[in-house]
């Protein structure tokens, strides 16, 4: 059983909605990611976030914002998005960032379809 | 640039051992890590290397050798539920976990 929790797990929304995707984790991580994945395609990095602040944006298109509320939430929130934005949008967390051992551990993923 | 290979597909008989391998070129090295990953789910941690050798974890081994930039995971004891994509992953010099483009085992009764 993942210790990263997400919702919602299935979200259709349309190009003018706004919505937003949660994820927590209880396991006192420093560090937190958000990853986007396609179809039989690896997870790529969107978002790195260590210690509470944005650290590593990977040029992603601003109707994507991330949001750090305290050390155990991450949000992504969605706005004016396109429909080849849907995809499984997996939140990981880590211990720390640039620690040694980079075992990160993801969450069971949000299926976003956009319409 | 950063890049990671893998086989796209590997496909092994029930019961067997299979290899499936993985090469990188990264601008720094902090480890090599294992991620499963069944259709429909989400990607679950196997393993880590960050030094030399192999690590045993159960079914599943990991090898590294950071002199050649290589890696592997062993699976033995092939169950029909190893069936999932296998992704090798490194840490690189700017923080970023990195992923191949994942194995597709294919595993046959």
């Amino acid at each position: 059983d993942t210790e990263v929790t997400q919702t919602p797990k299935h979200l259709v929304m349309g190009m003018t909605n706004k919505k937003s995707l949660k994820c927590e984790q209880h396991m006192g991580h420093r560090a937190m990611y958000w990853y986007k994945q396609k179809a039989k395609k690896p997870p790529e990095l969107m978002f790195v976030y260590s210690y509470e602040k944005l650290s590593i944006n990977e040029s992603v298109p601003s109707r994507f914002s991330p949001e750090c509320p305290n050390s155990s939430l991450l949000n992504l929130h969605l706005h004016a998005l396109q429909p080849e934005d849907s995809a499984l949008y997996l939140c990981a967390s880590s211990q720390e960032v640039g620690q040694g051992r980079n075992t990160i551990y993801f969450g069971e993923g949000s299926w976003l379809t956009v319409v | 640039g950063q890049s990671l290979e893998q086989p796209s597909e590997v496909t092994a008989v029930e019961g067997a051992i299979v290899q499936i391998n993985c090469t990188y070129q990264t601008s720094g090295f902090y480890g090599l890590s294992w991620y499963q990953q069944h259709d429909g789910g989400a990607p679950t941690f196997l393993s880590y290397n960050a030094l030399d050798g192999l690590e045993e974890t159960g079914r599943f081994s990991s090898f590294l050798s950071r002199s050649d930039s290589y890696g592997y995971l062993l699976l033995q004891e092939l169950q029909m539920k190893d069936s999932a994509s296998y992704f090798c992953a490194v840490r690189d010099g700017d923080d970023k976990i990195i992923f191949g483009k994942g194995t597709r085992l294919h595993i046959l009764p």
